[in-house]
């Protein structure tokens, strides 16, 4: 059964900062992964996706990586700003669309 | 606009009491799926449907019911046998293309409490 770990749990950093959040999951049989995110009591926003066949996307400050044989995936973000405060969830996808989660990187950017 | 429509925003059950939650879409998708969020936690797969009168059990099937009666609409009924049904549910909807994963569009939740 497909597990995904995202890592840090919680991360809090300075305005500006350059930072790295990871996933990886556990089955490398994925059609693709899709980095969300997640504002307080909300849906979930999708930021990027990246096809199993890609190693990378990009979309403003945002750029996402895909290592699909050693089950990773990291979400760059370049200069932070307290508007990207959030919680951030990566998610895999089987043959039948389905997605599997991770738990969630809660991200707190202070001015 | 197109999007996902959950309603309501905020729901109470009393115990012993079903409850239907609210999931409408106009972007002319196939599938669509329910979610079950905990705190801190990711989601989890209830349901999904692929198509209008069929549906499939997804993780945590078990104390919650759907119908799929029309390609717009998938509402979920949490029933009584649903021990702990306090959580944040999410609707999405999906094209589906076999052998061609689409991204999901979600709505914005509905949360759930018990009194």
């Amino acid at each position: 059964k497909q597990e995904v770990t995202q890592i840090p749990a919680a991360l809090s950093v300075p305005e500006g900062e350059n930072l790295v959040l990871n996933c990886s999951f556990t089955d490398s049989a994925i059609y693709n992964l899709q980095w969300f995110r997640q504002d307080p009591g909300k849906g979930l926003t999708s930021l990027l996706l990246i096809q199993s066949s890609q190693r990378e996307q990009t979309s403003g400050r945002l750029n996402a990586s895909l290592d699909k044989s050693s089950g990773r995936s990291t979400l760059y973000i370049a200069a932070s700003q307290p508007g990207d405060s959030a919680t951030y969830l990566c998610a895999v996808s089987n043959a039948g669309n389905m997605l599997t989660f991770g738990g969630g990187t809660r991200l707190m950017v202070k001015p | 606009d197109g999007g996902i429509t959950q309603s309501p925003k905020y729901l109470f059950r009393k115990e012993g009491q079903n409850v239907t939650l609210s999931c409408e879409q106009n972007l002319n998708h196939d599938a669509m799926y329910w979610y079950r969020q905990d705190p801190g936690q990711g989601l989890r797969l209830i349901y999904y449907s692929q198509i209008v009168n069929d549906f499939q059990k997804g993780d945590i099937a078990e104390g919650y019911s759907v119908s799929r009666e029309k390609k717009e609409s998938f509402p979920l009924t949490v029933t009584s046998a649903q021990k702990n049904p306090t959580a944040f549910y999410l609707c999405a909807s999906s094209i589906w293309a076999p052998g061609s994963n689409q991204p999901q569009h979600f709505g914005d939740g509905t949360r759930l409490s018990i009194l």
